[in-house]
């Protein structure tokens, strides 16, 4: 079965420190990754995925699929970025995600 | 993207009786809904998958006596938690999909039930 992987429950940095949530995932086919966010008070959404391979609000994420990794960076962390910070995937062709556990970012003054 | 709704936004109710949560799409005709669980400081995790129109789609071991889903129309999809139990408390959260090949789901803010 597939699986989303983050090692990290909690992740504390600094302003301007550079931050990378890690996600690992776990799927026989090509999935589609995506990373969500949830800042406090508001609802879940998406911040970015694989396949767009876009920057938002500084974040970046690459796919490796040799290490079947999709880590979240950002090169200066902002305290507007502390969040829950979800890695999801959807197996080909399904629209069902399946998330992982969570990091949640906090982002000190 | 896609404005969700859901109401109530927290319930408490007596152990025993049912629950009615709504989900609406208010900018969006969805043909699929999907409703999560989430527990305390856990990952969200899918209940099912709301079709319009057709039975919902169960993920293995969610009971659908239990957990009844209705999608009648194009913009509400309702979640009803029957004969609801200590154990049912969680916050349920549903999302709309705008379709394959899109693959972005827009959330509702969830809800809250919490049963004595």
């Amino acid at each position: 079965a597939q699986r989303v992987t983050q090692p990290e429950k909690l992740l504390s940095v600094f302003k301007g420190a550079p931050v990378e949530l890690k996600c690992n995932y776990s799927y026989s086919g090509s999935p589609e990754l995506f990373w969500y966010v949830q800042y406090s008070r508001q609802r879940l959404q998406l911040l970015l995925r694989h396949i767009s391979r876009e920057s938002i609000k500084g974040f970046t994420a690459d796919l490796n699929k040799g290490e079947t990794s999709f880590h979240l960076k950002k090169p200066f962390a902002q305290e507007e970025d502390s969040a829950m910070y979800y890695c999801a995937l959807t197996q080909g062709g399904s629209e069902k995600l399946v998330f992982g556990k969570g990091t949640k970012l906090t982002v000190n003054p | 993207g896609a404005v969700v709704s859901q109401h109530p936004s927290w319930v408490i109710c007596k152990s025993g009786t049912s629950v009615k949560i709504e989900c609406r799409s208010l900018d969006f005709q969805a043909t699929t809904m999907f409703w999560y669980r989430q527990f305390p400081k856990q990952s969200l995790m899918l209940m099912a998958t709301s079709n319009e129109g057709s039975k919902a789609t169960y993920e293995q071991g969610v009971e659908k006596d239990k957990f009844l889903i209705n999608h009648a129309s194009l913009t509400l999809s309702t979640l009803t938690v029957t004969s609801a139990h200590p154990e049912d408390s969680s916050f349920y959260i549903c999302s709309v999909s705008k379709g394959s090949g899109y693959n972005e789901q827009f959330f509702g803010p969830g809800t809250r039930l919490t049963v004595l």
